[in-house]
């Protein structure tokens, strides 16, 4: 069993870079694909990043994921920060030795 | 394709909860797909229940494995969802989605129908 990290909450300024950490505690980040859903207040959540680093169509190139196995982490990059991405991200990957889902306790991203 | 949740929104505790998605714009049967059941109570995180292959294979969170069961109605294009002896910890939102089995990613999400348990 393992849990994935994220930090509670992260802010930043519009035109801005930020990146949003989800780290592994156990077993190896690149073993399994990372997934990235962004949820906005009162809707359902979407995917901004799938397969570590793909985009879904209609997802802006602000949007880039990526796989760090040093830190045993994935990492959330969104650059050209906009007021409509405030919203919570979670990441999300496959936990193979129970044959299920495993999702980050998400990250509060505020632009202002 | 477009997954609507239903069911009752109030469920009295040691009941059962039960809900249905419903599938339209496209067929259950034949895709790569899993079908899923993620729940988030209130202020709170994504949590995954369940999910059923198109010809009825079942994975469960080992944390309510023995209280949740999943089905599919083909010939209805719906999924199924019943959680027994609820709590007011089964409160929240419960989603439906569509999990891309080859690499397990949620590419669809139904808009979540809220369950509140009182008496």
């Amino acid at each position: 069993n393992f849990i994935l990290t994220q930090p509670h909450s992260v802010s930043e300024s519009p035109g801005k870079t930020v990146t949003i950490s989800c780290t592994r505690s156990g077993g190896n980040i690149a073993n399994n694909f990372v997934h990235w859903y962004q949820q906005r207040p009162g809707s359902s959540p979407t995917t901004v990043i799938y397969e570590d680093n793909q985009r879904p169509s209609g997802v802006p190139d602000r949007f880039s994921g990526s796989i760090d196995s040093s830190s045993n982490s994935a990492s959330l990059t969104i650059s050209g920060l906009r007021t409509e991405d405030e919203a919570e991200y979670y990441c999300h990957t496959y936990d193979y030795e129970n044959q299920g889902e495993v999702f980050g306790g998400g990250t509060k991203l505020t632009v202002l | 394709v477009q997954l609507q949740e239903s069911g009752p929104g109030l469920v009295k505790p040691s009941e059962t909860l039960s809900l249905t998605c419903t599938v339209s714009g496209g067929s259950i049967t034949g895709s790569s797909s899993y079908w899923s059941w993620v729940r988030q109570r209130p202020g709170k995180g994504l949590e995954w229940i369940t999910y059923i292959s198109d010809i009825g294979s079942t994975y469960f969170n080992p944390s309510l494995r023995s209280r949740v069961a999943t089905s599919v109605d083909t010939s209805k294009n719906q999924i199924s969802l019943r959680v027994t002896s609820v709590t007011a910890a089964d409160t929240a939102i419960y989603y439906c989605a569509r999990v891309f089995m080859r690499t397990n990613w949620f590419d669809l999400w139904g808009q979540g129908t809220l369950v509140t348990v009182s008496s």
